[in-house]
């Protein structure tokens, strides 16, 4: 069966600290994957995705990167964190036409 | 551009009562309809999916509609249980056409159910 991994699960960082969160999936190969930020109030963004590796499609503008150096990594970084930046991070895989979901990682920047 | 509307924003009912949550989205070329489960803190949990040639899609207590006419999909919930309490996301989902499966995402309805 497959498996998606997030670490770390809660983060604080200061203001302008960089940022490296990471994801993770287990039991399947070539997946799209997906990052997701979920704001106070706010819907789920999408904020990238990946048809495989090296791939990276950026949906919001802004001050975060994505990478997949490897078929199941996705990664999600940043150089400099704003307040803004603050949220629940999802990542999420699919081979077909269903996402599933990893089990998120709550940054607080201060 | 697809937008998706969630009513209510917030619901509490009594234990054992039937309810419906509503969906809507203004974009009808959709592949499929998903709703998922979100408790406080978690990720998502997949419930339902309605691919778009299909009406709905039951599971235990729980049965999804889906109207691409009308832009419309509902989620009830039969006998509702303190454990069916959490935030509930309907998602329309697109093919964006580059090789990936897109979700646009409500706001979700935030159930409490009242033992």
């Amino acid at each position: 069966s497959q498996t998606i991994h997030q670490w770390p699960a809660t983060l604080v960082q200061p203001v302008g600290s960089p940022l490296s969160l990471e994801c993770t999936v287990e039991g399947t190969s070539n997946p799209n994957l997906y990052w997701y930020r979920q704001a106070a109030g706010r819907g789920l963004q999408l904020l990238f995705y990946s048809v495989g590796i090296g791939q990276i499609s950026s949906e919001v503008p802004q001050n975060l990167s994505a990478s997949r150096p490897q078929d199941r990594q996705f990664i999600l970084s940043s150089k400099k964190l704003l307040l803004s930046d603050s949220g629940f991070y999802l990542c999420a895989w699919s081979r077909t036409y269903t996402q599933y979901f990893g089990p998120g990682t709550r940054l607080t920047v201060l | 551009k697809q937008e998706v509307t969630q009513i209510p924003a917030a619901l509490s009912v009594p234990e054992g009562e039937n309810l419906v949550l509503n969906c809507s989205f203004t974009d009808s070329a959709i592949y499929n309809l998903q709703w998922f489960r979100q408790d406080p803190g978690k990720g998502l949990t997949s419930l339902l999916l309605i691919q778009s040639s299909q009406r709905e899609q039951t599971s235990g207590r729980l049965n999804a509609s889906l109207d691409k006419s009308s832009g419309r999909s509902t989620l009830y919930i039969a006998a509702s249980q303190p454990g069916d309490s959490a935030t509930y996301l309907c998602a329309a989902g697109v093919d964006s056409g580059a090789g990936s499966y897109q979700l646009t995402f409500g706001k979700g309805t935030k159930l409490s159910v009242i033992p």
